[in-house]
């Protein structure tokens, strides 16, 4: 059974440093692999998505790598921003006949001023 | 593109009732539409999915008599919460997907309080 996890669980950084965040899973085989981004109380906002037989992707401040082999991947932020202040959430689709997503635990982000 | 609706976006109803909450994919066809639901703090969990015209795929745990979904239109799938109690208090969001194994787009859920 794939399970997904983050860490750290929470993050507080100062504004303006670049940070990283870990998304481990167990089961090598995925489709794909997604980021997300949920402002409290929200619906999910996609940041990027890497298919499996890419390394990485990248869009604007953001890049996010992926190691299947190693069940990794991580999100990385450049230059942070209090309007990252946010739950970073990582899926992989475990392909088959639907592609179902199944979600990491998440990792509360807060940047401050 | 593909935007995703969910109407409503907030409700309470008491306990015993049941609750219709609707996914719409504005400028696409969705073929598979899926329902996760999020409690306090935690992350998203698969209910169940849908392609249209086929009766959906519950995950394991989920009571397919309780929850109830309707996939009729490639643009329109419903979730129904039967006979609400306040354990099924939650934040309940679809996502749709086109054909193809593509990305799947989500919509901004609905905060459903039984009380």
């Amino acid at each position: 059974k794939q399970e997904v996890t983050q860490i750290p669980a929470a993050l507080s950084v100062p504004e303006g440093e670049n940070l990283v965040l870990n998304c481990s899973f167990t089961d090598s085989a995925i489709y794909n692999l997604q980021w997300f981004r949920q402002d409290h109380g929200k619906g999910l906002t996609s940041l990027l998505l890497i298919q499996s037989s890419q390394r990485e992707q990248t869009s604007g401040r953001l890049n996010a790598s992926l190691d299947k082999s190693s069940g990794r991947s991580t999100l990385y932020i450049a230059a942070s921003q209090p309007g990252d202040s946010a739950t970073y959430l990582c899926a992989v689709g475990i392909g088959g006949a639907t592609n179902k997503l199944i979600f990491g635990t998440g990792t509360l982000l807060a940047v401050q001023p | 593109g593909a935007v995703v609706s969910q109407h409503p976006s907030r409700v309470i109803c008491k306990s015993g009732t049941s609750v219709k909450i609707e996914c719409r994919s504005l400028d696409f066809q969705a073929t598979t539409m899926f329902w996760y639901r999020q409690f306090p703090k935690q992350s998203l969990m698969l209910m169940a999915t849908s392609n249209e015209g086929s009766k959906a795929t519950y995950e394991q745990g989920v009571e397919k008599d309780k929850f109830l979904i309707n996939h009729a239109s490639l643009t329109l799938s419903t979730l129904t919460v039967t006979s609400a109690h306040p354990e099924d208090s939650s934040f309940y969001i679809c996502s749709a997907r086109g054909g193809g194994m593509g990305e799947q787009y989500f919509g901004p859920g609905t905060r459903l309080t039984v009380t």
